[in-house]
């Protein structure tokens, strides 16, 4: 299966605690996503990269909220101090600007719950 | 801003009871419009990609239209499988390609 992954597929930590995910997209996908989703909700942008250079990122991106794509392959998340409201299904999607195609193509996504 | 309104919020069919979703938006540019189906604890499953008022795609009983204001993701003659949240997504033309999502419409489909 060549489609996007992410691990772990759910965390539970306590407040204050850091915690990291990984993303591994489509193989060749240069574009790669983070997003946020709360019960009920659409998915919502956090912050994206072009290979390895962070290109975006959203105002819901807090200075606790750090994302990597070192090699411009897998993408790591890294939430510091976690508080309850961290407390979502944080998804991972990747694109290629080969071809002309826009569609990104998410992964499981990890749930993350904080106690 | 971007913004996307799916209505409506939930749905209930019986198994072969056509139906139509809702996905009004409204975005400086349209690059695509896109449909997801997301299944409960899954991530969004693509669907469709619309780029132009007027256009369709079809694929098995679903088919999504695309107007200047709203497109429609039609089900015809449902089954149980196909209960899931259906979500709704603009990208503009301006700007990194990032998407913005409706909140999505729950459908339940019952034998």
């Amino acid at each position: 299966d060549t489609g996007v992954s992410q691990d772990p597929r759910h965390k539970i930590t306590k407040r204050g605690q850091n915690v990291t995910f990984r993303c591994d997209p489509i193989s060749e996908h240069n574009r790669l996503y983070w997003y946020r989703q709360t019960l009920g909700q659409g998915p919502e942008f956090l912050t994206y990269f072009q290979n390895e250079a962070q290109l975006e990122k959203s105002r819901l991106l807090s200075d606790r909220f750090s994302a990597e794509r070192p090699k411009g392959s897998f993408s790591t998340l890294e939430i510091q101090r976690t508080e309850q409201g961290d407390s979502a299904m944080y998804l991972c999607a990747s694109s290629s600007l080969e071809g002309g195609g826009i569609e990104q193509y998410f992964g499981p996504g990890t749930r993350l719950t904080v106690t | 801003e971007d913004q996307v309104t799916q209505s409506p919020e939930a749905l209930r069919l019986q198994e072969g009871e056509s139906s139509s979703l809702n996905c009004s938006y409204t975005v400086s540019g349209l690059r695509g419009l896109f449909w997801y189906r997301q299944d409960p604890g899954k991530g969004p499953e693509f669907l469709f990609t619309l780029y132009s008022a007027g256009e369709e795609k079809e694929k098995e009983r679903l088919k999504a239209t695309l107007t200047k204001k709203e497109s429609f993701l039609h089900i015809t003659a449902p089954k149980p499988e196909d209960s899931a949240t259906y979500l709704c997504a603009v990208q503009a033309g301006s700007g990194y390609s990032t998407l913005t999502f409706g909140k999505g419409t729950m459908l339940l489909v019952s034998p």
